[in-house]
This record gives structure tokens, C-alpha cells and sequence, in this order.
């Protein structure tokens, strides 16, 4: 089955240092993988997709087939990134564009 | 454009008690999405629709009911409200297979049940 595994529940940063989110997934054929993230009292918005190989709010994320993995970067963090990170996955072909969710990181950066 | 509404925004039920759970989009997209947001679990899908009249369960769907019949509207319906039920259901839509999966969230229900 398909299984998307961030294995950070919290993950703390001071100003300007340099942050990586983890992100594993299961998953046979062609998936597509996203980034998304929930700011405090705002809606869950879409960060980035593999596909479009962009850097976004300074957020990069490289797809990674041999080691099954989506790690999302920035080289310096800002106090406006802590928020909520979720890695999500989509099957390829006929999948209606059904999102599977990880358990999601908190990032918090410190002053 | 309001995008993705939902409604309420927070509820308390009874155990045994039914709702319906209100979900409206304005951007005239085909696929709609109903997740539930468990602490430390992540989304989880409960049940999707890519039209009008056409719906499928997802995840976990026991417990849930939902319909759809119009492109605007995908309410979930809980008919016998169980405490497992605590969560925070959101909403989704998105254009569909021909765009990039890019999902448009609404802001959330916060449901408790007691």
C-alpha cells in the first residue's frame, strides 16, 4: 500500500540556519509528490510540486527515486516558515488526484 | 472568488447524534475531497467525488455518507456520531486528471463528539 512517512513530528531552528524536511514514501509506478503547508490560522495551501522543479518561498524539494524520498530544504530558515509540513503523494494514471497525506512536521524557527 | 467554504466551523455532538457537514466551491471544479485530520495522523481521506452524481469511498469511509449533486456542493453527512468521529474534516476541490493535483482546501470543521 501506499505510505508517505515524515518521520519528524517537531523540528526547531534558530534564524538563518539552514532546515531539511524529511519525507519517505512507499510507493510502486510513477506517484507525484507535493509539499504542502498550514500556517498558523490559515488553510492548508499547496508549497511545491516535484513536477515543476520550482523553488518556492525559498523552499526547494528534490525527488529522490533510488532512495524513495522528498526532502524539502531551505538553506536559511526565516521566523514567517514555521508552520505545519505536510508531504503528500499522488498514484499515477487513474487516481482521481487523490492525496495521501504524512503525519505532518511542525517546523518552529527561533528569533 | 470565496474558493472553498465550509460550514460550521466548530460543533459539538452528542453520541448518536446525526449532522451534515457543508462543503461549497466556486471555481467550477470537477473533483471534491472530504479529509479528516487526526493529531499526529496526518489527512486521511474519507470519501471523493470527480462530478456531479459520481462519488467513491476513500480511506476511511465507515460512519460517512456523502452526495453530490450539484458541481458546487459536497456535503458529508455522519448519521450516528461516535466519539472515533473527533477530528477536523476539511474539505477539498480541485480542476482534476488534466491539472497537476493541485487541491484548494477549505478552512475546516472542528467536530467534537461526547
Amino acid at each position: 500500500a501506499q505510505r508517505v512517512t515524515q518521520p519528524e513530528k517537531l523540528l526547531s531552528v534558530f534564524k538563518g540556519a539552514p532546515v531539511e524536511l524529511k519525507c519517505n514514501y512507499s510507493y510502486s509506478g510513477s506517484p507525484e509528490l507535493f509539499w504542502y503547508v498550514q500556517y498558523s490560522r490559515q488553510r492548508l495551501q499547496l508549497l511545491l510540486r516535484h513536477i515543476s522543479r520550482e523553488s518556492i518561498k525559498g523552499f526547494t524539494a528534490d525527488l529522490n527515486k533510488g532512495e524513495t524520498s522528498f526532502h524539502l530544504k531551505k538553506p536559511f530558515a526565516q521566523e514567517e516558515d514555521s508552520a505545519m509540513y505536510y508531504c503528500a503523494v499522488v498514484a499515477g494514471g487513474t487516481s482521481y488526484g487523490k492525496l495521501t497525506f504524512g503525519q505532518g512536521t511542525i517546523l518552529t524557527v527561533h528569533p | 472568488n470565496a474558493g472553498v467554504t465550509q460550514t460550521p466551523k466548530f460543533r459539538i455532538l452528542k453520541i448518536g447524534q446525526s449532522m451534515t457537514l457543508q462543503c461549497t466551491q466556486d471555481m467550477n471544479h470537477n473533483y471534491m475531497y472530504w479529509y479528516r485530520q487526526d493529531p499526529g495522523m496526518g489527512l486521511k481521506l474519507i470519501y471523493y467525488s470527480v462530478g456531479a452524481g459520481i462519488t467513491d469511498k476513500g480511506e476511511v469511509p465507515n460512519g460517512y455518507n456523502v452526495s453530490r449533486s450539484t458541481t458546487e456542493d459536497f456535503p458529508l453527512r455522519l448519521e450516528l456520531a461516535a466519539p472515533s468521529q473527533t477530528s477536523v474534516y476539511f474539505c477539498a476541490s480541485s480542476y482534476g486528471d488534466s491539472h497537476p493535483y493541485e487541491q484548494y482546501f477549505g478552512p475546516g470543521t472542528r467536530l467534537t463528539v461526547t
